[in-house]
């Protein structure tokens, strides 16, 4: 398993800001993610956070928006830019740890972000 | 704390009975598939996963059900305990890995005392 820790947990913040989450991982890991949860809504992969390289973005969400590093193989970091309300929800860290048979996923418990 | 999942279909069971959850998967090619468990305030916590070959698997007090033919998965939870409750979500992937999930709707599931 891996412990993941995010920062902030939560945090409220004004339109137009720009607010970068942290994700930090107690074992190095090949493969980190980030997902969204909008308000009473399920979870949306954002993008993919590859080390040493651009992040992969789902379809919906770009690099401008959402700019995430990868500097080494326990951290992560995405940034929300030019927030609006719709930005209001909480974003998730995830690692894959290869097991036998299957990878799993470890979710970090979150950051819930709010804009006003 | 504030709720996730406050538009969520819901389940509610008395405490000591079993319960099912069930989730309509979207792609026929999906080769595995995760149970999660979510507590308010907290991040996804990992239940159970199967393969698309298995059509079974159990855990601790827990089952999941896979039926291809209809794309239907379901989580059975044997002698429901008051910490049970919170919203679950099943989960698919293309491959036997955990990279690039889709989640399912969610249910939240409440136990009564």
């Amino acid at each position: 398993s891996a412990v993941i820790s995010q920062k902030p947990s939560r945090d409220i913040c004004q339109r137009g800001t720009s607010l970068t989450i942290q994700c930090q991982v107690d074992s190095q890991v090949t493969m980190m993610f980030w997902y969204r949860q909008q308000p009473g809504q399920s979870l949306t992969l954002i993008a993919t956070a590859n080390q040493g390289s651009e992040a992969t973005y789902e379809s919906g969400f770009v690099i401008d928006k959402f700019p995430i590093s990868r500097p080494n193989l326990t951290f992560s970091t995405l940034t929300v830019s030019n927030m609006s309300p719709e930005d209001s929800s909480i974003y998730l860290c995830s690692v894959g740890i290869s097991g036998h048979p299957n990878t799993e996923a470890f979710f970090g418990q979150g950051t819930r972000l709010t804009v006003v | 704390g504030e709720n996730v999942g406050l538009h969520l279909p819901t389940l509610s069971v008395q405490e000591g009975d079993n319960s099912i959850i069930n989730c309509a998967y979207s792609n026929s090619a999906s080769d595995y598939f995760i149970w999660y468990k979510q507590e308010s305030g907290k991040g996804p916590q990992f239940i159970i996963d199967i393969r698309s070959n298995m059509d079974k698997r159990q855990g601790q007090r827990v089952t999941v059900l896979l039926n291809k033919t209809v794309k239907h998965l379901s989580l059975q939870i044997a002698a429901t305990q008051p910490g049970d409750s919170a919203v679950y979500f099943c989960a698919e992937n293309l491959s036997q890995g955990a990279q690039k999930l889709v989640f399912g709707q969610g249910t939240r599931l409440t136990i009564n005392p």
